[in-house]
């Protein structure tokens, strides 16, 4: 079965310091990798993907992630966190089906907590 | 400003009362999708259109209805709305293989 998965409910990091936000996944062929951000009372906002090439991948706001095939891994992280980087982080791998359809599949999702 | 819309932001409703939940996009993105977020669970699609005309269920479509006359638009409603609909609702649309950009949400609660 195609999934995602991140296995902290919740990182607690102090400001300045490096965040890592995990995320494994499976899925069929060559897999396509996203990570989105919910801040509070906002929709997602696509962070960074990846679907070929480089296996470290730079997004918005600093962020970057690193794509790992032998361990199916596509770890989220940030040299240095700020209390602003707060939020939701989805971790999110596209499956295709036959016929063209394709889906995200969404992991339950990772609370960042900055703290000053 | 290349946006996706959602239409009410917030609702509350109370069980069997028809509603219908509007989304709009302004990219001339073929697909659309709608999905529901609920604690620890993520989010899970209710349905998907891969152009107009063309819909299709998702993982959790029980409940829900949707349509795609125009290509802008993708109404998600519900015919008789129960309490375990309340969540955080989602859409989202992209070019057929490209990356989901996702609307502001539209919180609901039914009583």
């Amino acid at each position: 079965a195609q999934s995602v998965a991140q296995p902290e409910d919740q990182v607690n990091v102090a400001e300045g310091n490096p965040l890592t936000v995990k995320c494994t996944y499976s899925v069929s062929g060559n897999p396509y990798l996203f990570w989105y951000v919910q801040y509070p009372n906002r929709g997602l906002q696509f962070l960074l993907k990846y679907i070929t090439g480089d296996n470290l991948v730079k997004g918005s706001y600093g962020f970057e992630a690193e794509f790992n095939k032998s361990q199916t891994s596509f770890h989220l992280k940030k040299p240095s966190a700020l209390v602003s980087d707060s939020a939701l982080y989805f971790c999110a791998v596209r499956a295709v089906f036959s016929g063209g359809y394709n889906k995200l599949i969404f992991g339950a999702g990772t609370r960042l907590a900055v703290h000053p | 400003e290349a946006q996706v819309t959602q239409n009410p932001r917030y609702l509350i409703t109370v069980t069997g009362k028809k509603l219908t939940v509007t989304c709009s996009q302004n990219m001339n993105h073929e697909y659309m999708s709608w999905y529901r977020q609920d604690p620890g669970l993520g989010l899970r699609q209710i349905y998907y259109s891969m152009n107009v005309e063309v819909t299709d269920k998702g993982d959790v479509p029980e409940g829900y209805k949707v349509s795609r006359k125009e290509k802008r638009n993708f109404p998600l409603i519900l015919e008789s709305p129960s309490p375990n609909q309340t969540s955080l609702y989602f859409c989202a649309s992209s070019p057929s293989q490209g990356t989901q950009y996702f609307g502001p949400g539209t919180r609901l609660l039914v009583l």
